[in-house]
């Protein structure tokens, strides 16, 4: 199986300012079509997930514009240009190559 | 609106079954590949199965092969996950999710409780 790796585990960050967490896989995530095949998903407190990027880069439906996905192959990147109070949580990468997916440890992020 | 209704969770004792029932409305079922993820207490999230949106074609994690079976009613837009032979480590809360093609999981439920404990 492919492992998920996050960093840092516990990020505080300060409102206005940006933030970014890494995500790296033991095997590429790069699928012969070209796409990488890396989600990003946020877990407010007591709320379900919720997908904010599908292919590593592309922002999924009502997701706010300061939230940016990049990377290939086996490193990736979620940043958030601007932090604001709501975007406060726990956040996972997820390889979606293999059909057995695996997410990453979780990346919890609160306000300072 | 579109959304995923999960139920059937509950307290049941090592070793015996339990199955959880995941009813979809607001959109085309039958057209989505359909997921179960669970939540240890206070732990990350774990994918547990898929299964294809025809029902052709289902894979699990390892954890859980051989005990959990999927399935699903594309006539009632449901999905369901028969779990048996319950360890104490598949204690967690259990989410149904929907996906199509390769865009994510974009739609999750609320989750059901699984507790296993004697």
């Amino acid at each position: 199986d492919i492992v998920m790796t996050q960093s840092p585990l516990s990020l505080p960050v300060t409102p206005g300012e940006p933030a970014s967490i890494s995500c790296t896989s033991t095997q590429s995530l790069l699928h012969s079509n070209g796409y990488n095949y890396l989600d990003w998903y946020l877990q407010k407190p007591g709320q379900s997930p919720q997908l904010l990027i599908y292919l590593a880069s592309n922002r999924a439906s009502g997701v706010p514009d300061r939230f940016s996905g990049s990377g290939s192959g086996t490193n990736f990147t979620l940043k958030i240009s601007r932090v604001e109070a709501e975007d406060v949580g726990v956040y996972y990468c997820m390889q979606a190559l293999q059909t057995f997916f695996t997410f990453g440890p979780g990346t919890r992020v609160d306000i300072k | 609106q579109e959304q995923l209704v999960e139920s059937g969770g509950g307290v049941v004792q090592p070793g015996r079954s339990l199955r959880l029932s995941c009813a979809a409305s607001g959109f085309m079922f039958h057209i989505y590949g359909m997921h179960w993820v669970r939540q240890a207490p206070g732990k990350g999230l774990e994918w547990v199965a898929i299964i294809w949106y025809d029902g052709s074609n289902k894979y699990y994690a390892n954890s859980v092969k051989g005990r959990f079976t999927i399935s699903r009613d594309n006539s009632n837009s449901t999905v369901y996950l028969q779990m048996s032979s319950l360890r104490a480590e598949d204690t967690a809360l259990y989410f149904c999710a929907r996906q199509r093609g390769r865009s994510g999981f974009d739609i999750w439920g609320q989750g059901t409780m699984v507790t296993v404990s004697s």
